[in-house]
């Protein structure tokens, strides 16, 4: 299977632990993106890099969230001291640069679910 | 942050009609407008999408309405079959500094027999 892959799918966790999500990209993809979705809503981006630099990040990436890409390939998202307000899909996208602007196309990892108890 | 409206929340049509899903964005220049859609427990993917220059796309079943002046594209999904049961996401891209990608809030479409 060559597309995006996130792991695990699915996580439940007590409340105050660290959870941590891992994404794959398509390996030719040097864009990666993390969006945030709860039920009935849209994704809700959180963060992308370009490589291995994180170009933008989301005021709704409070200081409990960091995410890394650190050799421009697979990408890591922590979320630390988890709350209940944590609780939602997370999804990672990859694409190429300039493949958004020309085609709108993102292709989407299945998501990591996070329940927090 | 770039205000996306999407409409309808939700939406039940009947196998064979006409499925139309609007959305509305602010007053920023965007250099896209895709349309993804979501199948439970999977991610969403493209379906179709348009550049502002084009007023109308149409692939397949599926077409795009652009309305620049209005600010405004909508979906529209012909002869509705039950796979086509989904959510639908708009989504914005915009160009100014870094890419900005603003998905809407989605719409859960039931094609119903």
């Amino acid at each position: 299977d060559t597309g995006v892959s996130q792991d695990p799918r699915h996580k439940i966790t007590k409340r105050g632990q660290n959870v941590t999500f891992r994404c794959d990209p398509i390996s030719e993809h040097n864009r990666l993106y993390w969006y945030r979705q709860t039920l009935g809503q849209g994704p809700e981006f959180l963060t992308y890099f370009q490589n291995e630099a994180q170009l933008e990040k989301s005021r709704l990436l409070s200081d409990r969230f960091s995410a890394e890409r650190p050799k421009g390939s697979f990408s890591t998202l922590e979320i630390q001291r988890t709350e209940q307000g944590d609780s939602a899909m997370y999804l990672c996208a990859s694409s190429l640069v300039g493949t958004a602007i020309n085609t709108g196309e993102l292709f989407f990892g299945e998501g990591s679910r996070l329940t927090v108890l | 942050q770039q205000q996306v409206k999407q409409s309808p929340q939700s939406l039940i049509v009947q196998k064979g009609g006409i499925s139309i899903i609007n959305c509305a964005y602010e007053n920023t220049a965007f250099d896209y407008f895709p349309w993804y859609q979501q199948f439970p427990g999977k991610g969403p993917a493209l379906l179709i999408a348009i550049r502002p220059d084009v007023s109308e796309k149409k692939e397949g079943r599926f077409t795009i309405s652009f309305n620049k002046s209005a600010k405004q594209f909508s979906l529209h999904i012909m002869d509705s079959q039950p796979g086509d049961s989904a959510t639908y996401f708009c989504l914005v891209i915009s160009n100014f500094g870094n890419e900005k990608l603003t998905f809407g809030t989605g719409t859960r479409l039931t094609i119903i027999p």
